[in-house]
């Protein structure tokens, strides 16, 4: 079973600090996709990383996928309070029999607080 | 385009009861998956149906089942409910089976007493 641990559970910053959340995994994945979520509704895809070492940028969001495509992390550079809400790392599986290659495993989530 | 619809948007079932949640995938998108997401944690993965076939189900017992009409819309059944299936239940459309471009519905809220 696919496991994706995500950390800190919860953030809580001032407007203007930076901040990052890591998810880590002992499994190796094809992709890892970072979404958020506000509240009462599903989540938005912000990011899709591929290869192992990828960076991309969204604006004030970087997001990295490890070499080893078992981890990633989200840096968020000087955090708005429009930033707030849940994030969600989640991992598709590398492609084999067998495998519900369409299931995504979500990390439990980071609740992140932006304070003006 | 339009996006992802699902309804109703809350439910209050009984336990032992069960339900249908329904999901309008996006135009031109062939797969729906469906998700539960219980408070406090990410999304767990029920199924996926790709051409109206399942393709791909997670740790969820038989009472969890679907299905998927010529029009790609999607029903997910859950019988004889129980406490824990408290939770959101999130569908998402895309237009390959493999994991890529997902794009969720709003969810429905299913509350058991």
């Amino acid at each position: 079973t696919q496991l994706l641990e995500q950390s800190p559970q919860f953030l809580s910053i001032q407007e203007g600090e930076n901040l990052t959340v890591y998810c880590n995994s002992s499994s190796v994945f094809s992709s890892l996709q970072w979404y958020r979520q506000e509240p009462g509704e599903g989540p938005v895809l912000l990011v899709t990383v591929v290869t192992g070492g990828e960076v991309k940028k969204l604006k004030r969001l970087t997001f990295q996928f490890g070499d080893a495509r078992k981890d990633s992390s989200l840096h968020i550079t000087a955090a708005q309070p429009g930033d707030t809400g849940l994030y969600l790392c989640a991992g598709a599986p590398v492609r084999s029999v067998g495998t519900s290659y369409g299931k995504l495993t979500f990390g439990q989530g980071t609740i992140l607080t932006v304070h003006p | 385009e339009t996006g992802v619809t699902q309804s109703p948007t809350h439910l209050i079932k009984t336990r032992g009861q069960q339900v249908t949640l329904r999901c309008s995938s996006q135009s031109g998108h062939n797969t729906v998956s469906w998700y539960q997401q219980a408070l406090g944690q990410g999304p767990q993965f029920i199924f996926q149906y790709y051409r109206e076939e399942e393709n791909g189900r997670g740790n969820f017992p038989p009472r969890f089942s679907g299905l998927q009409f010529p029009n790609y819309s999607s029903e997910l059944n859950v019988n004889a409910l129980e406490l824990d299936d408290s939770a959101l239940y999130l569908c998402a459309s895309s237009r390959t089976p493999g994991g890529y471009g997902y794009t969720f519905g709003s969810g429905t809220r299913l509350t058991v007493v």
